[in-house]
C-alpha cells in the first residue's frame, strides 16, 4: 500500500502568517493518464472532510485563493498564504492513483 | 447542490450485521462512482470500497473485503454498504463519498456526506 507521510503533525500558526504542510508518498503518484491524483482535504472540528485541492494544484470552487497546492511525483505541499481563524482544523492528503486508496496521517492547524 | 445523507448507523453486537444507506440528491447519481470511507474518532480516514456508476465494478480494502458489500440502486439514487461479522474495530463514523467520474480507474473524491456512527459493542 502507498504510505503518505505528512509533516508536521501539529502546526501552531499566528493569524495572518503563512503555513505549509508537506505530504511525502512512498510511491510515485503519476497515473497512466498523466494525471497525479493527490488531493488535500480540510476537516474542521465536528465536520466531515471538505476537498480543497485536487490533482495536486487545482483549487475547488469556493476555496479561498490563500490555499494552494504544489508538488510532483512523491512530494507535495499545501500552503496557506495568510492563516485565518476559520482555517483551524486537520488537513489530510489523499492519493487516488494506487489501490487501495490511502490518506496521510493528518496535520492539525491551530492558532497560537 | 450535492447532498449525501447517510443513515443506518447505531449500536450493534459483535458478529452481527448492519446495512448503511446513503441517499443522494442534487446530481445525476448514475453518472458517478461512489465510495465508502470510515473514520475512527480522533484518527484519519480509511477508504473501504468503491462502486462504478453502473454497479458492475467494485473494489474493497483488504480489511473489509470478505465481510462488507457495496451496492447501489440507481433507480432510488441510493448507495448501500452491507456489513457482516462486525468487530469492535469496525467502530467508526462511516461516510459516503462521491467520485468525480463514473468509471473509477483512479479515484478523485469530491463530495462527502456528514457520516453515520457505527458502534460495535456487546
Amino acid at each position: 500500500d502507498v504510505v503518505l507521510t505528512q509533516s508536521p503533525l501539529s502546526l501552531p500558526v499566528t493569524l495572518g502568517q503563512p503555513a505549509s504542510i508537506s505530504c511525502r508518498s512512498s510511491q510515485n503518484l503519476v497515473y497512466s493518464d498523466g494525471n497525479t491524483y493527490l488531493n488535500w482535504f480540510q476537516q474542521r472540528p465536528g465536520q466531515s472532510p471538505r476537498r480543497l485541492i485536487y490533482k495536486v494544484s487545482d483549487r475547488d470552487s469556493g476555496v479561498p485563493d490563500r490555499f494552494s497546492g504544489s508538488g510532483s511525483g512523491t512530494y507535495f505541499t499545501l500552503r496557506i498564504s495568510r492563516v485565518e481563524a476559520e482555517d483551524v482544523g486537520i488537513y489530510y492528503c489523499m492519493q487516488g492513483t494506487h489501490w487501495p486508496l490511502t490518506f496521510g496521517g493528518g496535520t492539525k492547524v491551530e492558532i497560537k | 447542490q450535492v447532498h449525501l445523507v447517510e443513515s443506518g448507523g447505531g449500536v450493534v453486537q459483535p458478529g452481527r450485521s448492519l446495512r448503511l444507506s446513503c441517499a443522494t440528491s442534487g446530481f445525476t447519481f448514475n453518472n458517478f462512482g461512489m465510495h465508502w470511507v470510515r473514520q475512527v474518532p480522533g484518527k484519519g480516514p480509511e477508504w473501504l470500497a468503491v462502486i462504478w456508476y453502473n454497479g458492475r465494478n467494485q473494489q474493497y480494502a483488504d480489511s473489509v473485503a470478505s465481510r462488507f458489500t457495496i451496492s447501489r440502486d440507481n433507480s432510488k439514487n441510493t448507495l448501500y454498504l452491507e456489513m457482516a461479522s462486525l468487530r469492535a474495530e469496525d467502530t467508526a463514523v462511516y461516510f459516503c463519498v462521491r467520485d468525480a467520474r463514473p468509471e473509477v480507474y483512479a479515484a478523485n473524491f469530491d463530495y462527502w456526506g456528514q457520516g453515520t456512527l457505527v458502534t460495535v459493542s456487546s
